[in-house]
């Protein structure tokens, strides 16, 4: 069965610092992972996926993140955070083997920049 | 070009009462899935569709049920309503099915509140 864990409820930093949101997964065939943000009364926006390749994958908003299969995660990352990168962010994995849609999340991270 | 529509945005109900939840694709995408988010418990997959038909089914009890129509939009509907139902229901679609690299796009989903 595939799950994901995001181990920090909340991530502070100030702004123009850089910031990482954790994650590490677990997946019996190989792992698509995926990182969403939420913003207040919102749904899930797409930020970036790893599927395969270059195990530094960059996606929208300046954000990027690092798949590492030794230690099996996939951490989220920006050079120089700002206020309104405020919001939940999930991280999710889907098996690939298994032929479905169904993503499984993280219990998601808190990220506050502060001015 | 139009997101992921989800009617009604907002809904109260009291308890035993049902409940159907709307759900219109982007234009072109084929497949539907339901997950439903909760403080509690996070995010939850409900079921997926494709082609009319669910291709698979999250661990919720019966009372949970779905369906897709023709033009791929989809509803799913809730019996007998219970407290602990009250989330925000998300819909999200996706291009096409099967492979897993699809990126499923999110609407703004439906705040369910039981009462």
């Amino acid at each position: 069965a595939q799950s994901v864990a995001q181990p920090e409820d909340q991530v502070n930093v100030a702004e123009g610092n850089p910031l990482t949101v954790k994650c590490t997964y677990s997946v019996s065939g190989n792992p698509y992972l995926f990182w969403y943000v939420q913003y207040p009364n919102r749904g899930l926006q797409f930020l970036l996926k790893y599927i395969t390749g270059d195990n530094l994958v960059k996606g929208s908003y300046g954000f990027e993140a690092e798949f590492n299969k030794s230690q099996t995660s996939f951490h989220l990352k920006k050079p120089s955070a700002l206020v309104s990168d405020s919001a939940l962010y999930f991280c999710a994995v889907r098996d690939g083997a298994a032929g479905f849609q169904k993503l499984v999340f993280g219990t998601g991270t808190r990220l506050l920049v502060s001015p | 070009k139009a997101g992921v529509t989800q009617t009604p945005r907002y809904l109260i109900k009291t308890r035993g009462q049902q409940v159907t939840l709307s759900c219109s694709p982007i234009s072109g995408h084929r497949s539907v899935s339901w997950y439903q988010q909760t403080p509690g418990q996070g995010l939850q997959f409900l079921f997926e569709y494709f082609s009319e038909t669910q291709r698979n089914k999250g661990n919720f009890p019966g009372r949970f049920s779905g369906r897709q129509f023709s033009n791929s939009r989809s509803e799913m509907n809730v019996s007998t309503l219970e407290l602990g139902d009250s989330a925000l229901y998300l819909c999200a679609s996706s291009l096409e099915y099967g492979s897993g690299a699809n990126v499923l796009t999110f609407g703004a989903g439906s705040r369910l509140t039981v009462l």
